[in-house]
């Protein structure tokens, strides 16, 4: 199993410029969730899915769309990337309550 | 509501140092308690778990204990070692609060030979 992947590991955009971040697990996990990771702040959890066609808001939602069309598959999309987004963005994925959660290595967004 | 509170750092020991990080936590029902740790430049990776009061989650020389009474699951390694410098997150998870995860800030541990 590869776990959960996440694409880029790198990225640099311009202020209002949109991108699509990707996430891809195949433990057959229903959970998945995005969080990003900045100094001093610890993980915020930026919007979750419960299965396919059902997604719902963390902590910081704003300025970020999610969908699920797939069990396998989270794709978080920025829509005009802001400077405040600059940040570490992890995905994550669980098998279902009270379970431990899988994450990707990680995308390190810079935005300029 | 629910919430995890783990010890200030940074840390720094000696190779060889016993290490204790406190965590406790606030919850209504009755969660699963976990450590992650986070080496740099790299994800979260599952340390150890403990999923009811009085289990022992144990790894890698690493054990917390789920102590209800106290509502503690404090992290300690008898004689933690270079390669074991990074970051530590207690976090916790139940039935009854939805999909929510909840970390503590994170405790930076640095061993120094």
């Amino acid at each position: 199993n590869a776990g959960v992947t996440q694409t880029p590991k790198f990225q640099v955009l311009k202020t209002g410029q949109s991108m699509t971040l990707q996430c891809a697990q195949d433990m057959n996990h229903e959970y998945m969730s995005w969080y990003r990771q900045d100094p001093g702040m610890g993980l915020r959890l930026i919007h979750y899915s419960v299965g396919a066609g059902i997604t719902d808001q963390g902590e910081v939602p704003n300025g970020y769309n999610v969908s699920r069309s797939t069990t396998e598959d989270f794709p978080l999309r920025l829509l005009s990337a802001a400077p405040s987004q600059t940040s570490v963005y992890f995905c994550a994925s669980r098998k279902g309550r009270n379970y431990e959660q899988y994450f990707g290595p990680g995308t390190r967004l810079t935005v300029t | 509501g629910d919430s995890v509170t783990q010890m200030e750092g940074p840390v720094t020991l000696s190779e060889e140092a016993f290490l204790t990080i406190n965590c406790t936590y606030t919850a209504t029902g009755y969660p699963s308690l976990f450590w992650y740790v986070q080496y740099p430049g790299e994800g979260l990776q599952l340390l150890l778990k403990a999923t009811k009061a009085d289990d022992k989650g144990s790894n890698k020389g690493f054990e917390a204990t789920y102590r209800k009474e106290t509502t503690s699951f404090h992290l300690e390694k008898g004689s933690v070692q270079v390669s074991d410098s990074a970051v530590y997150f207690c976090a916790l998870s139940e039935m009854n609060t939805g999909n929510q995860f909840y970390f503590g800030t994170g405790t930076s541990l640095t061993v120094i030979p």
